[in-house]
């Protein structure tokens, strides 16, 4: 069975403040891919970032990164500098190769920066 | 447009009645998925298409549900005989396949959803 946990349901800072997005997964497989997206209260959840489990370096986009680490199942995510814009929801999502249809989103981080 | 199109964007009807909803996916993506979001909610897997096939219909909520999908491109959900625990945002998304037909490693696009409230 997949499961994707985001244990803070919701996050409220300051804008410039740092912040980070809990992931945690579980699996069984060898091969998946884990995913972030946001979801700003426009509603269209919008694709940030992609990883496979053959490839634990960390990324960074700009204000984002990422810090995958296989050995405590986690993909978690980090705004530097947050800013008002970046208030959203945030999904991690798990896919399986063996099952490749079926995402497993976790519940959504709500994520409100204010001025 | 070049996004994933779902229509209508809201839809209100009385308990019981049945309700279709449509998705049409970017152009050239083979994958489409169905997903429900309910208020304050993850997103709840439904239904994918490969294609016209459906390989996988586990997450249907029953039998009420039903969604098909023709010439690899539109598709509709349908949802019968509507129960007020049905109220949701009903999401769609689409992807590319790399390499016999390989999506697993593919992000998918969302369209706006339709949000179905039941009286």
């Amino acid at each position: 069975a997949q499961k994707v946990t985001q244990a803070q349901t919701e996050i409220s800072v300051v804008e410039k403040e740092d912040v980070t997005l809990d992931c945690v997964y579980e699996t069984r497989d060898t091969t998946y891919y884990l995913f972030w997206y946001k979801q700003p209260p426009s509603g269209e959840l919008v694709f940030l970032i992609r990883r496979n489990s053959f490839d634990e370096q960390n990324e960074i986009s700009g204000r984002y990164s990422w810090n995958f680490q296989k050995s405590t199942s986690s993909f978690n995510f980090t705004i530097t500098a947050s800013q008002v814009v970046d208030s959203a929801v945030y999904f991690c999502a798990l896919r399986l190769d063996t099952n490749a249809g079926k995402s497993t989103f976790g519940d959504g981080t709500t994520l409100t920066v204010k001025p | 447009g070049a996004g994933v199109s779902q229509s209508p964007s809201n839809k209100v009807t009385e308990k019981g009645k049945d309700v279709e909803l449509r998705c049409d996916p970017i152009s050239g993506h083979t994958a489409l998925y169905w997903y429900r979001q309910s208020l304050g909610q993850g997103l709840e897997f439904l239904i994918y298409f490969q294609g016209n096939s459906a390989p996988d219909k586990s997450g249907l909520p029953s039998d009420r549900f039903s969604a098909e999908r023709t010439g690899g491109s539109v598709s509709t959900l349908t949802i019968q005989r509507t129960q007020q625990e049905d109220s949701a945002v009903y999401l769609c998304a689409s992807s590319l396949a790399s390499g016999q037909d390989v999506f697993s490693n593919q992000p998918q696009h969302f369209g706006d959803g339709t949000r179905l409230s039941i009286l």
